[in-house]
């Protein structure tokens, strides 16, 4: 069964609203969770280490008052990206890391944004 | 030089054939390896983790090599199903653990 969720699945919004992904650990509390983003073709590139009750830490290049991470319980952290613009289009993707021989990483099914 | 590199195909092979993968990482203080399968626009899903033993699940076999940090996905008897991008994922300890994603490498299956 799944592990982690998020919603919602996909978005579309106009340039300079704001929108919010949620981020659910399904199976267990995670006290951390990760933040990636994934443009066509390419591979995925880190955003943020979501940190529950601490603020997140941000990848090199990532404005962090542009993407705001929360992560206020075990189970769920939110990603808003303010002020969208349409290059902000691109594929969400939290997950959370397990241990169970090697510190696994599962996905979210991720959250498509689309900004006109 | 890119922490995870893979050549990033495509690679088309036809049903039933078998088909290599290669990856190479950069940073030796690198401790957990893995192979994820990622569908057109849906998330990674891991596919298996690879360890120095190497270790097989039924039609995949992965290979670790520390010594020339290169690791290997090697897929038997493909299905059409099989078609997807591979990636190959590196999880460094720098102080505090990363994981790196290679780009991956795109695979078609054809009948």
């Amino acid at each position: 069964g799944a592990v982690v969720s998020q919603h919602p699945s996909w978005v579309i919004c106009k340039s300079g609203t704001s929108v919010k992904i949620e981020c659910r650990s399904l199976d267990f509390q995670a006290t951390t969770m990760f933040w990636y983003r994934q443009f066509p073709k390419q591979s995925l590139m880190l955003m943020a280490t979501s940190n529950e009750g601490s603020k997140a830490t941000y990848e090199q290049g990532v404005e962090k008052d542009k993407f705001l991470i929360n992560h206020a319980s075990l189970t769920l952290s939110t990603l808003t990206v303010t002020s969208a613009h349409p290059e902000d289009s691109s594929f969400y993707i939290c997950s959370v890391s397990r241990q169970l021989t090697s510190y696994e990483q599962y996905f979210g099914p991720g959250t498509r944004l689309t900004v006109t | 030089r890119k922490e995870v590199e893979q050549d990033p195909g495509p690679f088309n092979v036809p049903e039933g054939a078998t088909v290599a993968f290669n990856c190479t990482y950069s940073n030796s203080a690198s401790q957990s390896f893995f192979w994820y399968r990622q569908d057109c626009r849906k998330e990674p899903k891991l596919l298996m983790s690879v360890y120095s033993s190497g270790n097989e699940d039924g039609r995949f076999t992965a290979q670790l090599n520390r010594a020339s940090q290169y690791i290997s996905l090697l897929i038997r008897d493909s299905k059409l199903s099989d078609s997807a991008t591979y990636l190959c994922v590196v999880r460094v300890n720098t102080g505090g653990f990363k994981t790196i994603f290679g780009a991956g490498t795109r695979l078609f299956v054809k009948a």
